[in-house]
């Protein structure tokens, strides 16, 4: 069956960089564009942006330009999400999709 | 970028009572998606392509509409269907999500 697993729980301080992984399987990985998708504590979904599992070509949402970055390892079927120079209001839950599944989502807190 | 305006945001329903959500969108979309998410659980599609129900989603659930207005309805409230839900269109880019309807039981 088709699974997204993500990596766990992150703790780090702000200026730092966090990179969250989302490992698929049960499918063909570069069949399928990989989005990415931030939920901040008690709050709605907001769309990042999404990677062309194919070619590697990203695509980030207004919001998400600049301290954030998509890539692949195709090998392992993994996507990862990187943000860099890491803030405060960063503090969310992090989900990849590959719709409609989704991966059971990462928690970033960024706290001095 | 289309705005997705749920309403309402917050919503108490009994035991079989019906439920209805709407969804209106700023310009006019193709398709609507619905998603369920219950506390700490990643969101879950629902409703696809307007109408469509996804896979093992009981059949008291419907989704209806078409250009800028579209609803989510369950015919007979029940307490596992206590969650959050919200609209998604991916027919505009970029894709949106509304700001959910948090259905509680009363």
């Amino acid at each position: 069956q088709i699974q997204l697993v993500q990596s766990g729980p992150e703790l780090k301080k702000p200026g730092e960089t966090v990179k969250i992984s989302c490992k698929a399987s049960g499918y063909t990985f570069t069949d399928y564009s990989m989005h990415w998708v931030k939920q901040a504590p008690g709050k709605g979904l907001k769309w990042m942006g999404w990677i062309n599992t194919e070619t590697g070509e990203p695509t980030y949402a207004d919001d998400f330009k600049g301290r954030f970055a998509f890539s692949l390892e195709t090998s392992a079927s993994t996507a990862y999400l990187q943000i860099n120079n890491l803030k405060n209001e960063d503090t969310a839950t992090y989900f990849c999709a590959r719709y409609p599944y989704w991966g059971q989502g990462t928690s970033v807190t960024v706290s001095s | 970028e289309i705005l997705l305006t749920q309403s309402p945001a917050i919503i108490a329903a009994s035991p079989g009572e019906k439920v209805t959500i709407t969804c209106s969108a700023s310009s006019s979309v193709s398709y609507m998606n619905w998603y369920q998410q219950k506390p700490g659980s990643s969101p879950k599609i629902w409703i696809y392509g307007i109408s469509n129900l996804a896979s093992g989603v009981p059949a008291r659930f419907s989704g209806s509409g078409s250009g800028t207005s579209f609803s989510f309805t369950i015919n007979s409230m029940e307490a596992e269907d206590v969650a959050t839900y919200y609209c998604q269109q991916r027919s505009s880019y970029p894709p949106t999500f509304g700001a959910g309807t948090k259905l509680e039981l009363k």
